[in-house]
């Protein structure tokens, strides 16, 4: 079967650093990504990890460990901005089709 | 922007009618894929098209059918509307290669309300 696990919703304040854990099983797996979607909004490509470790890209990284089904998304020097729900997405290997999990809700707080 | 535009922005139906969405892709890209997102969750996958033909298809009934045309711009159908059915409509266009994709790149997505 195919699972996509993440938090519903996580809170912190401005300036902070969050990190944003997903947990996958997939039947086949050809790569992670994940989004950023601001609420009625579509969607936007945030990272792509596909090999073990880390990607960074500015304040955001993220991190992927095949063993384990495991990735998390690390936000630092957190801006008001970046209240938004964060969606966790696999690529089946077979498909390429995108799996998503349910998103989790971060909001920054002052 | 991704350079993905759907339209219409908003839809309101009935239950029981038909209805279309489109989509126009990222120049260069031949992949397009639908997904509906209903509140509070992650996107489902409804299908994907590369180069006009259905490439793969999610746990959705045959109601919902699509359409890829030669300039990669697609349409999604859905007949006999149901309540259910009331959702954002995500279509991703990207690039493929084979059976390599590129990053899929999100439209604004289409609401869809059925009374």
């Amino acid at each position: 079967g195919q699972n996509i696990d993440q938090p519903t919703e996580m809170t912190a304040t401005e300036g902070a650093i969050v990190q944003i854990n997903c947990t996958y099983q997939t039947s086949g797996f050809n790569g992670l990504f994940w989004y950023q979607q601001h609420a009625g909004e579509a969607p936007t490509f945030l990272s792509y990890n596909v090999l073990d470790g880390l990607e960074e890209k500015g304040r955001f990284s993220s991190f992927l460990s095949r063993s384990k089904g495991y990735s998390y998304l690390l936000l630092k020097e957190l801006q008001m901005k970046d209240s938004a729900s964060y969606l966790c997405a696999v690529r089946d290997l077979d498909t390429d089709k995108l799996i998503f999990g349910t998103g989790t809700r971060l909001q920054v707080f002052p | 922007e991704t350079g993905v535009t759907q339209s219409p922005t908003h839809l309101i139906k009935t239950r029981g009618q038909q209805v279309t969405l489109r989509c126009s892709s990222q120049s260069g890209h031949n992949t397009v894929s639908w997904y509906q997102q209903a509140l509070g969750q992650g996107p489902q996958f409804i299908f994907q098209y590369y180069r006009e033909e259905e490439n793969g298809r999610g746990n959705f009934p045959p109601r919902f059918s699509g359409l890829q045309f030669p300039n990669y711009s697609s349409e999604l159908n859905v007949n006999a509307l149901e309540l259910d059915d009331s959702a954002l409509y995500l279509c991703a266009s990207s690039l493929s290669g084979g059976r390599s994709t590129d990053t899929q790149y999100f439209g604004p997505g289409t609401r869809l309300t059925v009374l």
